[in-house]
């Protein structure tokens, strides 16, 4: 029972390219989000899903786009990559109690 | 706009001792605070949670105080140990609305317990 599994886990990325991380729950959760996390700033919400079909702007949705496949999958996609994203990146997956994340991207615009 | 603000950013406590973690949120319609712990490579993972119509929960060394009128609760870890070494971040969620369980963060407490 893997939970929450993001996919890659390490990515460098040249200014303007562009990439998407997947993220895939087996937890059957309805809802699914999007986190970013910096040094001193917590972690910030970027997009989430509160069901299959639909997706809401959160916190920083800026530069980002979300795709909610199916129940299991919500993959981001950065269209142009900037610097500024330079981030950890977290999918979780929510259902009642508590949201379970998993392991997380580093991901570096150079 | 910060909705939820945690104190202090970084703490050092001895073996033994208790860690005390704050927070203090501004939404009123939050009615879901749980706390996470993330240790180093790893996503945060729920700790313990409370809702706001009880003013403390424990589960073993861990205890959240809930303060409604005030807006304010807190972590304490009693009998600290050196594995409690971590990062922990307060969060808060609102039950309905168009914010239905959007999950905010505080900014995250990182926590050195020297044994």
């Amino acid at each position: 029972n893997a939970g929450v599994t993001q996919t890659p886990k390490f990515q460098v990325l040249k200014t303007g390219q562009s990439m998407t991380l997947q993220c895939a729950q087996d937890m059957n959760h309805n809802s699914m989000y999007w986190y970013r996390q910096d040094p001193g700033m917590g972690l910030r919400l970027i997009y989430y899903s509160a069901s299959e079909g639909t997706t809401d702007k959160g916190e920083v949705p800026n530069g980002y786009n979300v795709s909610r496949l199916n129940k299991r999958e919500f993959s981001l996609r950065l269209e142009s990559a900037a610097p500024s994203q330079t981030s950890v990146y977290f999918c979780a997956a929510r259902e009642g109690r508590g949201a379970f994340f998993g392991q997380g991207t580093r991901l570096t615009v150079v | 706009q910060q909705q939820v603000k945690q104190s202090p950013q970084s703490l050092i406590v001895q073996k033994g001792g208790i860690s005390i973690i704050n927070c203090a949120y501004e939404n009123t319609a939050f009615d879901y605070f749980p706390w996470y712990q993330q240790f180093p490579g790893k996503g945060p993972a729920l700790l313990i949670a409370i809702r706001p119509d009880v003013s403390e929960k424990k589960e073993g060394r861990f205890t959240i105080s809930f303060n409604k009128s005030a807006k304010q609760f807190s972590l304490h870890i009693m009998d600290s140990q050196p594995g409690d070494s971590a990062t922990y971040f307060c969060a808060a969620a609102q039950a309905g609305g168009t914010s239905y369980g959007k999950l905010t963060f505080g900014q995250g407490t990182i926590l050195t317990v020297h044994p």
